[in-house]
């Protein structure tokens, strides 16, 4: 009973190099979602993602790019690292939108240096 | 577009005290949800509250939903430390597929 699983959990990227956060689910949700967490600023959607090959931006997408090719699997891509994103990301998946409880993966601590 | 505010944001306590965290929207919400993340952990979803008014307990939380549905509240009672960790409040509106997070309680519970 997996869930939500997020790899890796820690990475430490320097400026202007790229990486791919993987986040991948079981529970056959349509709703994935991304969020980044900052001390004391709460969680800030990303993107997320309402089924296979459909995606939208969330309130902070810049920087970022996904991808959603099956159910399971919501990859985020971020290009060109900068410290501005040294963050904790979330990835997230739920039943039914908003109406239902989301489950979140373990996190992935990221630092741009 | 629609903004969770979430009060206070830091919390200190004794071991024993109350506890109470107070979230507000800009907007209508067709239901909150709030969520404990431990230190060092990710948010787990504790209770989501729909209809106007409503109260719903686990054992010493209890959870309400304004009138409104504008506003929510999680009270904590004699608290442990076990309690220790940010407590988040979630919006959903029939608008959107995202939940609006506030920014958290960070409650420290010391014995």
């Amino acid at each position: 009973n997996a869930g939500v699983t997020q790899t890796p959990k820690f990475r430490i990227l320097k400026i202007g190099q790229s990486m791919t956060l993987q986040c991948t689910q079981d529970m056959n949700h349509n709703y994935m979602y991304w969020y980044r967490q900052d001390p004391g600023m709460g969680l800030k959607l990303i993107y997320y993602s309402v089924g296979a090959g459909i995606t939208d931006k969330g309130e902070v997408p810049n920087g970022y790019n996904v991808s959603r090719s099956t159910t399971e699997d919501f990859p985020l891509r971020l290009e060109l690292a900068a410290p501005s994103q040294t963050s904790v990301y979330f990835c997230a998946s739920s039943k039914v939108a908003v109406n239902t409880e989301a489950f979140f993966g373990q996190g992935t601590r990221l630092t741009v240096v | 577009g629609q903004q969770v505010m979430q009060i206070p944001q830091y919390q200190h306590v004794q071991e024993g005290e109350d506890f109470t965290t107070y979230c507000n929207s800009s907007t209508t919400l067709s239901n909150i949800q709030w969520y404990k993340q431990r230190p060092g952990g990710h948010p787990v979803f504790l209770i989501q509250l729909v209809k106007s008014g409503e109260v719903k307990k686990q054992k010493r939380l209890t959870f309400q939903f304004g009138e409104a549905k504008k506003n929510s509240s999680l009270h904590i009672t004699a608290t442990q430390t076990t309690d220790v960790g940010t407590y988040f409040c979630a919006g959903g509106s029939n608008s959107g597929y995202a939940l609006n997070f506030g920014k958290g309680t960070s409650l420290l519970v010391t014995p």
